[in-house]
């Protein structure tokens, strides 16, 4: 079965510093992944998707991610975290079993110093 | 129009009343979701239309009931909820049913109390 294991919790980073969201996948034969994000009482937005194209996927708002299949990992990062940043972010892959399903991680909260 | 619109907002509701959430789209697409979502919780699907018709249902309390009157609308109606039931209720929808396009577009969701 497929499943996702976020490796964060919380991730505290200060305002102009590198932002790193860990994701670790597990599946039987090449997922579709995505990250999605939750502002404070917003819905979900998707951010990025990998689906078996290329590796290093870009993003809205400057994010991006790289699938490794090697590492079965698909880390979330940013340049330079923005204040408006701040969220809760979840890694998500499809259910190949059952294609109208998505699989959330348990979600990190991303939280923004300035 | 890349919106999905819910309402309401928030519902507060005795367990032995009778509510609707309702949620729309008009981006065309064919596939509509209902989540429940718990506070610092991901989201649960509890029912998936495609093309209007019920394709899954998580085993969801019949408490429950979704319905899909056209392409654009999505209801679920709620009745003699419990306490435990009060939650984030997030509808979504994609271009076709089939989670390998993975693209849900959700609206801001419809926080439900019950007392």
């Amino acid at each position: 079965a497929q499943s996702v294991t976020q490796l964060d919790s919380h991730v505290s980073v200060s305002e102009g510093t590198p932002v790193l969201l860990r994701c670790n996948y597990s599946s039987s034969y090449s997922p579709s992944l995505f990250w999605y994000v939750q502002h404070p009482n917003k819905g979900l937005q998707l951010l990025l998707k990998y689906t078996s194209a290329a590796t290093l996927v870009k993003g809205i708002n400057g994010f991006e991610a790289e699938f490794k299949k090697s590492e079965t990992s698909f880390h979330l990062t940013k340049p330079s975290a923005h204040m408006s940043d701040a969220a809760e972010y979840f890694c998500v892959v499809s259910d190949q079993g059952n294609t109208d399903k998505l699989i959330f991680g348990t979600g990190t909260r991303l939280q923004v110093f300035p | 129009d890349t919106e999905v619109t819910q309402t309401p907002k928030h519902l507060v509701m005795g367990m032995t009343n009778k509510k609707s959430l309702k949620c729309e789209q008009h981006m065309g697409h064919r596939a509509m979701y209902w989540y429940k979502q718990k506070a610092k919780k991901p989201p649960e699907l509890m029912f998936v239309y495609s093309y209007e018709k019920l394709s899954i249902n998580e085993s969801v309390p019949s408490r429950f009931s979704p319905e899909c009157p056209n392409s654009s609308l999505l209801n679920l109606h709620l009745h003699a909820l419990q306490p435990e039931d009060s939650a984030l209720y997030l509808c979504a929808s994609s271009q076709d049913a089939g989670a390998n396009t993975g693209e849900l577009f959700f609206g801001e969701g419809s926080r439900l109390t019950v007392l």
